[in-house]
């Protein structure tokens, strides 16, 4: 089983490029969500999917897009990239029956010059 | 929003010592409180939880405990080892129509000094 798989794991970005972060679980997992990581501020959630077909903004949602293509699949998106979304990101999944454990993905590390 | 704080930021104890991590939550409607651990580099795993109707919790050398009138709990590891070397998450969820909302704290640091 590969659980969560995130790519891809590194990438340098200019400021204004764009780019698409993938994600994809095999888990039969009905939510999922992106956390981006950066240091002394914890995981913040940027955008999270409560089932197939819907999603919803988290507390740090500015400058990001997503698309749920389908139950095992969730990208995310930066249209125009900034320095200050230099980071690590995370996506995870969770059955969504309210057990409530995530399963995170290996990590992306993104650096916007 | 749901809003966890979590202490020390960071923590050093000598090998076989005991490591307390605190964290208070401020949404009394959460339910939900796990425990991630995150080694270097690499990504968080849950290693305990701990639900609402539950005061405390113990797996080996871990425990959790929650009080929930105070809107807080606790991470316990006893007889540390080296490898208990990492960052530790707490955070604090609720349910809505089976999607848990997590928040996290900043994380704690930890180190054991062999």
């Amino acid at each position: 089983n590969a659980g969560v798989t995130q790519t891809p794991k590194f990438q340098v970005l200019k400021t204004g490029q764009s780019m698409t972060l993938q994600c994809a679980q095999d888990m039969n997992h009905n939510s999922m969500y992106w956390y981006r990581q950066d240091p002394g501020m914890g995981l913040r959630l940027i955008y999270y999917s409560a089932s197939e077909g819907t999603t919803d903004k988290g507390e740090v949602p500015n400058g990001y897009n997503v698309s749920r293509l389908n139950k095992r699949e969730f990208s995310l998106r930066l249209e125009s990239a900034a320095p200050s979304q230099t980071s690590v990101y995370f996506c995870a999944s969770s059955p969504g029956d309210g057990t409530g454990e995530l399963f995170f993905g290996e990590g992306s590390r993104l650096t916007v010059l | 929003g749901e809003n966890v704080e979590q202490h020390p930021s960071t923590l050093s104890v000598q090998e076989g010592d005991s490591a307390v991590i605190k964290c208070t939550y401020s949404d009394s409607a959460s339910n939900y409180f796990p425990w991630y651990k995150q080694e270097l580099g690499k990504r968080p795993q849950l290693i305990i939880d701990i639900r609402s109707n539950v005061g405390e919790k113990k797996d080996q050398r871990i425990a959790v405990t929650l009080n929930k009138t105070a809107k807080h709990f606790s991470l316990h590891i006893t007889e540390t080892q080296p490898e208990d070397s990492a960052v530790y998450f707490c955070a604090a969820s609720k349910g809505s129509g089976g999607y848990q909302k997590v928040t996290f704290g900043t994380g704690t640091k930890l180190q054991v000094i062999p």
